[in-house]
């Protein structure tokens, strides 16, 4: 059960777009379409933001946006807002029907 | 409004046992799965045990097999996690959180945490 692969960090301005990846093996990402993405502010319970690839949870700005290619996630934040700054995680299932995180992105807004 | 209270966390030597304890609200509780994530300080998110809405099937990390114990009582809508042969290693804030897993595999609602501290 490794971990699934994000950069750990990424930065953007404000009204830009930044896309976060997740990089996993055929046995988690690329073998089910069960990625979901988790937000979380400092000190605070994460946020699901994204489940099942690309569907977003009712609340959620259409602004996050998921996809997937291969053994490859990603999140893809648009009109970046500065209270998106927080880390943002990956989570796929795995064919040990476990789940899995990446190690977390920490994104800066500039 | 679904709400999702953890408690039972604490201070405990190395070797030790606590349960931990996750109240629902707000939700059907028998008709979804429930996990149980933990996070180290300063580190990321590590899952570790989910159970399903019935309790006939339970799911582990390979970190915490053979020494976590995961289970529930739907009369109560309580989640448990019974952790035995603590380790330094198993210090984290450990969430609780609504799963659904049958269609689809994602967490959809966390609480707030609670705090289990493995030291001597």
């Amino acid at each position: 059960q490794s971990a699934l692969t994000q950069p750990a960090s990424v930065s953007g301005s404000p009204g830009q777009s930044i896309t976060i990846s997740c990089t996993g093996t055929s046995s988690d990402v690329g073998g089910y379409n069960y990625v979901s993405w988790y937000q979380q502010h400092p000190g605070k319970a994460p946020k699901l933001m994204i489940y099942d690839v690309s569907n977003r949870p009712s609340g959620v700005s259409n602004r996050f946006s998921g996809s997937k290619s291969g053994n490859t996630a990603s999140l893809t934040i648009s009109g970046l807002q500065a209270e998106d700054e927080a880390d943002y995680y990956c989570n796929s299932y795995t064919s040990s029907s476990t789940l899995v995180f990446g190690g977390g992105t920490k994104l800066t807004v500039l | 409004e679904v709400q999702l209270l953890e408690s039972g966390g604490g201070l405990v030597q190395p070797g030790g046992s606590l349960r931990l304890s996750c109240a629902a609200s707000g939700f059907t509780f028998s008709s979804f799965a429930m996990s149980w994530v933990r996070q180290a300080p300063g580190k990321g998110l590590e899952w570790v045990s989910a159970i399903s809405g019935s309790g006939d099937s339970t799911y582990y990390a390979d970190s915490v097999k053979g020494r976590f114990t995961i289970s529930r009582d739907n009369s109560k809508n309580t989640v448990y996690v019974q952790m035995n042969s603590l380790r330094a290693e198993d210090t984290a804030v450990y969430y609780c959180a609504k799963t659904v897993w049958v269609v689809g595999k994602y967490m959809g609602v966390w609480g707030k945490g609670t705090t289990v501290t493995v030291s001597s």
